[in-house]
């Protein structure tokens, strides 16, 4: 399998609703990432956690609460957002090869959320 | 701080005709740049690097370290390749990567 998954592929919440997005790779990749991208907007880093420990968070509001619970996979929980927060969430995967050169990252389709 | 800059939200050529995307960088020390492209439903997906000197779909681009850019080119361009480019270097750490703006492509027929 040489793809990431993403899960659901749409997401409308009201702004009181607690909601998760979920990714999966069984690639082997070590590091696994959340952007968020805006419509013709590039994608937006917001976290990033490294076997399976959270090594960047970009100053992401509370609201976004990541969880990577094995290797292969990495949720994105979501509770009293903004509408401000509906764009497409893409998670992506590398390698995370130590003492390597920036690794390519390989992308899911992304959730296309929508908050009301 | 690291930045890319592409200067053209938006070009146009016709089928056939040579393309070329600008991509400009700030960087401090060796860069290491991408292009990746996002076809229309498609996922984002690395188009090339330039560590690995391949050749794409068509698609080169060659580091200019004196003129701090990454240009994307192609000699016959193709309906297919109708997308948006975006080119990205390392942030700090070698996990981030910072893109730029984005160039979208349309391929007249």
């Amino acid at each position: 399998d040489t793809e990431v998954t993403q899960t659901p592929k749409h997401l409308v919440m009201g702004m009181t609703n607690k909601k998760s997005l979920k990714c999966e790779q069984h690639m082997g990749h070590r590091a696994m990432y959340w952007y968020k991208q805006k419509a013709k907007k590039p994608p937006e880093l917001m976290f990033v956690y490294s076997y399976e420990k959270l090594s960047i968070n970009e100053s992401v509001p509370s609201r976004f609460s990541p969880e990577c619970p094995n290797s292969s996979l990495l949720n994105l929980h979501l509770h009293a957002l903004q509408p401000e927060d509906s764009a497409l969430y893409l998670c992506a995967s590398s390698e995370s090869r130590w003492g390597a050169s920036t690794d390519t990252q390989y992308f899911g389709p992304g959730t296309r959320l929508t908050v009301l | 701080a690291q930045r890319v800059t592409q200067p053209e939200k938006l070009l146009s050529v016709f089928k056939g005709a040579p393309v070329e995307l600008k991509c400009n960088y700030s960087y401090s020390g060796s860069p290491e740049l991408f292009w990746y492209v996002q076809y229309s439903r498609q996922r984002l997906q690395l188009l090339l690097r330039h560590i690995s000197r391949e050749s794409i779909k068509g698609f080169t681009a060659d580091l200019n370290k004196g003129e701090t850019s990454f240009h994307l080119k192609k000699p016959f361009a193709q309906e297919e390749d109708s997308a948006m480019y975006y080119c990205a270097l390392p942030g700090q750490g070698a996990q981030k990567l910072v893109f730029g703006q984005g160039t979208r492509l349309t391929i007249n027929p």
